[in-house]
């Protein structure tokens, strides 16, 4: 079974509007973090933002946040006020207490339309 | 800028050929991890190191292998370089390994192009 599931391959988004990019996860642990990072077509990796499994808040950075639904399995960033440079592809990643390594998913690529 | 560098941004070998990548940590990160990214792949965790030990290991082939060196660089040597081994690699570093924060940070990459 796939640890980390992203079903929008590609999303596209007004500027100066909303999106949400949904992301699935898949883990018997109950200690876990979710990640998401951004991908710009130059290719780097950028961190966006965490949220600890047991977090009871929705963790929030700038025009980020994370809503995360732990019965649901889901953990949906959600971009506030879409800037043009919000283009990229967006990777959702999970690490479990147990074993060292991180699970990403398959990326949805986000485009803003001026 | 992450703090990750990661050496050379790009390489173009002919198949056969043996290529190392290599990686410098953020300061202060004892965690380095190994990444390939291809088209029809996404993102594959290939290796992880901390400080200077193999802690987990992915979809890393027989033909790459990797190392932490005291100073905490790692290097990713590729051999028998195959057309399908063209990508995009990436090290990334953390603090801990096996903490649940534990975020990574990514490196600029190496493309390499495999011809």
């Amino acid at each position: 079974a796939q640890k980390i599931t992203q079903t929008q391959p590609g999303m596209f988004v007004q500027e100066k509007e909303a999106v949400t990019l949904d992301c699935t996860y898949d883990t018997s642990d109950q200690s876990y973090g979710l990640f998401w990072y951004k991908q710009p077509s130059s290719g780097e990796m950028i961190f966006l933002i965490y949220q600890g499994s047991y977090d009871e808040q929705n963790a929030t950075e700038g025009r980020y946040s994370l809503n995360f639904q732990k019965a649901r399995k889901s953990a949906n960033l959600v971009i506030s006020a879409s800037q043009l440079g919000d283009s990229a592809m967006y990777f959702c990643a999970m690490r479990e207490s147990t074993g060292n390594q991180f699970y990403f998913g398959t990326g949805t690529s986000l485009t803003v339309i001026p | 800028d992450s703090g990750v560098t990661q050496t050379p941004k790009h390489l173009i070998t002919a198949t056969g050929q043996r290529v190392t990548l290599r990686c410098s940590p953020r300061s202060g990160d004892l965690s380095v991890y190994w990444y390939q990214q291809s088209l029809d792949q996404g993102l594959q965790f290939l290796i992880q190191y901390y400080n200077g030990e193999e802690r987990a290991k992915g979809n890393i082939l027989e033909r790459f292998s990797a190392q932490q060196f005291p100073d905490l660089h790692s290097e990713l040597n590729l051999s028998s370089l195959e057309l399908g081994d063209s990508a995009l690699y990436f090290c990334a570093s953390s603090v801990a390994a096996g903490h649940q924060r534990g975020t990574q940070y990514f490196g600029p990459g190496t493309r390499l192009t495999v011809l």
